[in-house]
């Protein structure tokens, strides 16, 4: 499967406790964005990253929210002392360079906060 | 403030008739937009785009055409099938000077159903 990984799929957490979102891109994609769709709600922009560089976070909330996507391995969306307001479908897209406007987009990490 | 909008959030059509899915979009620095099917629980599916410099854009069944003056797009699939039954997305970006911006706004989404 060469489509965009994420795990886990599925994730429980505490409020209070930290959510950790892993995305793996599409062979030979170095541009990886995060988006977060509430309940009845489109998807929402939230951080644009290339490798170890975060080039747009205007959709990042300021606290808690940070993100990175390292030059080896996965990128990372990581949410401390999650509150019930983080519970949402957090997807990850990625794409091969600037310019290529398609953005392919992996199943989803489905948070709740309880 | 909702610069990509769906105004219908479903649509019942007959399988083999035309579905008609619509956009409008407010912010005029918008240069390319797409369309993507979402089924639930999965991630959504890029289905066509379209540069500002066009006025439509073909692939197989699936046709979109755009508007500017009236920044207004629309997805037109024929014949419709009941596999399409999805939520449709359409989504605008930015592409200055070559460099795309990378950001992707998204409307709320239309239910398609499709009836045998």
């Amino acid at each position: 499967n060469a489509g965009v990984m994420q795990n886990p799929r599925h994730l429980v957490r505490r409020r209070g406790q930290e959510a950790r979102l892993r995305c793996s891109p599409m062979k030979g994609h170095s541009h990886v964005y995060w988006y977060r769709q509430l309940p009845e709600e489109g998807l929402k922009f939230m951080v644009y990253l290339q490798k170890e560089n975060i080039i747009d976070e205007s959709g990042m909330p300021k606290e808690r929210f940070s993100a990175e996507f390292p030059k080896e391995g996965p990128s990372i969306l990581r949410i401390q002392q999650v509150v019930r307001g983080d519970s949402a479908a957090y997807f990850c897209a990625s794409s091969p360079r600037q310019g290529k406007y398609e953005q392919y987009f992996g199943p989803g990490t489905r948070l709740t906060v309880t | 403030d909702q610069q990509v909008k769906q105004n219908s959030p479903s649509l019942s059509v007959q399988e083999g008739r035309i579905s008609i899915l619509n956009c409008d979009y407010t912010n005029s620095m918008f240069d390319y937009f797409l369309w993507y099917k979402k089924y639930p629980a999965e991630g959504p599916t890029f289905l066509i785009s379209i540069s500002s410099i066009k006025d439509k854009n073909e692939d197989g069944r699936f046709t979109v055409f755009l508007n500017k003056s009236a920044k207004h797009l629309s997805l037109h699939i024929v014949p419709s099938q009941p596999g399409d039954s999805a939520v449709y997305f359409c989504a605008a970006g930015i592409n200055a000077g070559g460099t795309s911006y990378g950001k992707l706004t998204f409307g709320q989404g239309t239910i398609l159903t499709v009836h045998p």
